[in-house]
Parts: C-alpha cells; structure tokens; sequence
C-alpha cells in the first residue's frame, strides 16, 4: 500500500531564517505531488505541483519554492522566511490520470 | 474561475443530530467533487466523492449528491457521532487538470 510521510510535524522557526520541508511518497512510481498550505481560519492553497522529477508548477508567486530531486521525494523550501510564511503545509500525491489525491499528516510551521 | 463556496461553521449538533454542510460550486465543464474530513491535528482524508452528475458518494454514513441543475454537493450524515467532530472541507477538480479548487472548511462539533 501507498504511505506518505511529511517531516518535520512541527517547526518554529525565526523571521529570515531558511526553511525545508520534506515530503516522501512510498508504494508508487511517477506520482503526481503537490504542496498547499493551510493559512489560520483558511482553506487550502496550492501552492506546487510536480508531474515528475525536475518538474515544478507554481501556483503563487511569493517566497517559497519546490525541487522534486527524486521520484517519490518532494522539498518545499525558502531562504528567507516571513511571518506571513506560518501555517500548515499539506503534501499530496496521486496517480498520474487519476483525480482523488492523498494527503500526509502536514507540517505546522510557526514563524515568530 | 472555477470556485467552492461552503457554509461557515462552526456547526454545533447534539449527537445523533441530523447534518447538513452545504457546498455550492462555480466551474465550466462538469467537475469531478470531492468531501474530505480533517481531524484535529491531521491531514486531510478522503470521505467521498461523485464524478458525474446524479452521482451518489458515501462513506461511513455520509452522503452527498452531485447536484448539476443546482450546482450543489451537500454532505448529509443522519446520525452524528462526537467523533465526527473535524473539519470538512468540499472540493472540485476540472477535468483534464491537476488542481484542486478547495473550499474554506466547515468546523463540525458534536456535543455528548
């Protein structure tokens, strides 16, 4: 069966300081991956995808970034972050052709 | 564009209590339409979802209906339980794309 992993489940990190988020996808190859966050109070932005390795779609220009450097691992970075950057970062992946997506436990990231 | 509109909670029931969360959608072509449940602390989790018009989904008591000629997709449940408390959030996907058009979430809490 498919499992995918977020990590870390919880960071506090300081204004400027750099950020990376690491998603990981087991059981499938080629899987769609997708980034959002979930902004206090708010529904869900997407914020990458990718359709395979070295392939990233931004959704909203703003300060972060994504690289997919493996097949099934998926890195959502930032070199500066902005108190506006706090949030829940959501993972995803699907099967290429396939609509419903499945989503890892997230990421609570606090930026004081 | 394409777009969910979902009630504004909280919605507070009595347990056993009827549930209605309503989902209204803007979209050209004929989505796909999803429900998904996030529990305090978690990702979210596939509930349901209908792909065509007249559809049923339904898992774990819960039901929605895709609604064309009223562009609706309301989850109904007809018995609540205190563990249903989370957050559900009605989604759409467009055919041919990779994106999800996701809803702001309705807070659902079951009082004993």
């Amino acid at each position: 069966s498919q499992t995918i992993h977020q990590w870390p489940a919880t960071l506090v990190q300081p204004v400027g300081s750099p950020l990376s988020l690491e998603c990981t996808v087991e059981g499938t190859s080629n899987p769609n991956l997708y980034w959002y966050r979930q902004a206090a109070g708010r529904g869900l932005q997407l914020l990458f995808y990718s359709v395979g390795i070295g392939q990233i779609s931004s959704e909203v220009p703003q300060n972060l970034s994504a690289s997919r450097p493996q097949d099934r691992q998926f890195i959502l970075s930032s070199k500066k972050l902005l108190l506006s950057d706090s949030g829940f970062y959501l993972c995803a992946w699907s099967n290429g052709g396939q609509e419903t997506q499945y989503f890892g436990p997230g990421t609570r990231l606090l930026v004081l | 564009g394409d777009s969910v509109t979902q009630m504004e909670g909280p919605v507070t029931l009595s347990e056993e209590a009827f549930l209605t969360i309503n989902c209204t959608y803007t979209a050209t072509g004929y989505p796909s339409l999803f429900w998904y449940v996030q529990y305090p602390g978690e990702g979210l989790q596939l509930l349901l979802k209908a792909t065509k018009a007249d559809d049923k989904g339904s898992n774990k008591g819960f039901e929605a209906t895709y609604r064309k000629e009223t562009t609706s997709f309301h989850l109904e449940k007809g018995s609540v339980q205190v563990s249903d408390s989370a957050v559900y959030f009605c989604a759409l996907i467009s055919r041919g794309t990779y994106k999800y058009i996701f809803g702001t979430g309705t807070r659902l809490k079951v009082l004993a």
